[in-house]
């Protein structure tokens, strides 16, 4: 079946550090990949996504970039800002089979910002 | 444009009880999602609807969960009787249509907590 493996956290770091969340998956076919936000006290947002071997997705200064060979989808940022501190998910989509449409979610990692 | 609509947004009960969860998906979306996210973990699907019909209800305990979405807009979770293991926090997601390209829209959640 389809899964997703995150890098245990929690995370913490000084506000312009550089992050990396690693995020590893498993699954038959060509799934589409995301990450997921979740700020404190709000629902889960889309933060990127990428829907074929080696596109990068990018948003807010984050990027990731679907690495086939290495089924892995890694979460990085530049400069990371207070602003930043939240939960962030990996996420797959595979068409196939009986879980169209469904979302199949890593574990999450805590991120912490300090200033 | 008004997400994606839950209520409560929090919820005591003593185990055996029962409990319903109201969720209003962005209006057009045809696709409604509930998951279920134990604390440390990522989201778990537990049933899907494609407009007023389900489509995977694979995860879902039928034993004691069950879920409506009558006219296919408006939907309800219901829990017959809670077990510890129920708290959680209950997410409902939409999108325009199922598959790769459509992105869910989550709600803030309903927390669940079961004494």
């Amino acid at each position: 079946g389809n899964s997703v493996t995150q890098m245990e956290g929690p995370v913490t770091l000084s506000e312009e550090a550089f992050l990396t969340i690693n995020c590893t998956y498993t699954a038959t076919g060509y799934p589409s990949l995301f990450w997921y936000v979740q700020y404190p006290g709000e629902g889960l947002q889309l933060l990127l996504k990428a829907t074929k071997a080696d596109d990068k997705g990018s948003n807010k200064g984050f990027e990731a970039t679907y690495r086939k060979e290495t089924t892995s989808f890694h979460l990085e940022k530049g400069s990371v800002q207070v602003s930043d501190s939240a939960v962030y998910f990996c996420a797959l989509i595979n068409a196939g089979g009986t879980s169209y449409g469904k979302l199949t979610f890593g574990q999450g990692t805590i991120l912490t910002v300090h200033p | 444009e008004a997400g994606v609509a839950q209520s409560p947004r929090y919820k005591i009960i003593e185990k055996r009880q029962s409990v319903a969860f109201w969720c209003n998906p962005i209006s057009g979306h045809a696709t409604l999602y509930w998951y279920q996210q134990i604390l440390g973990q990522g989201p778990k699907l537990l049933i899907q609807f494609q407009n007023n019909g389900v489509v995977d209800d694979s995860q879902l305990p039928k034993d004691r969960f069950s879920a409506e979405r009558l006219k296919g807009v408006d939907s309800t979770l219901k829990i017959q009787p809670a077990k510890l293991e129920d708290s959680a926090v209950y997410l409902c997601a939409s999108s325009s249509f199922p598959g790769l390209a459509g992105e869910q829209f989550f709600g803030p959640g309903t927390r669940l907590t079961v004494l």
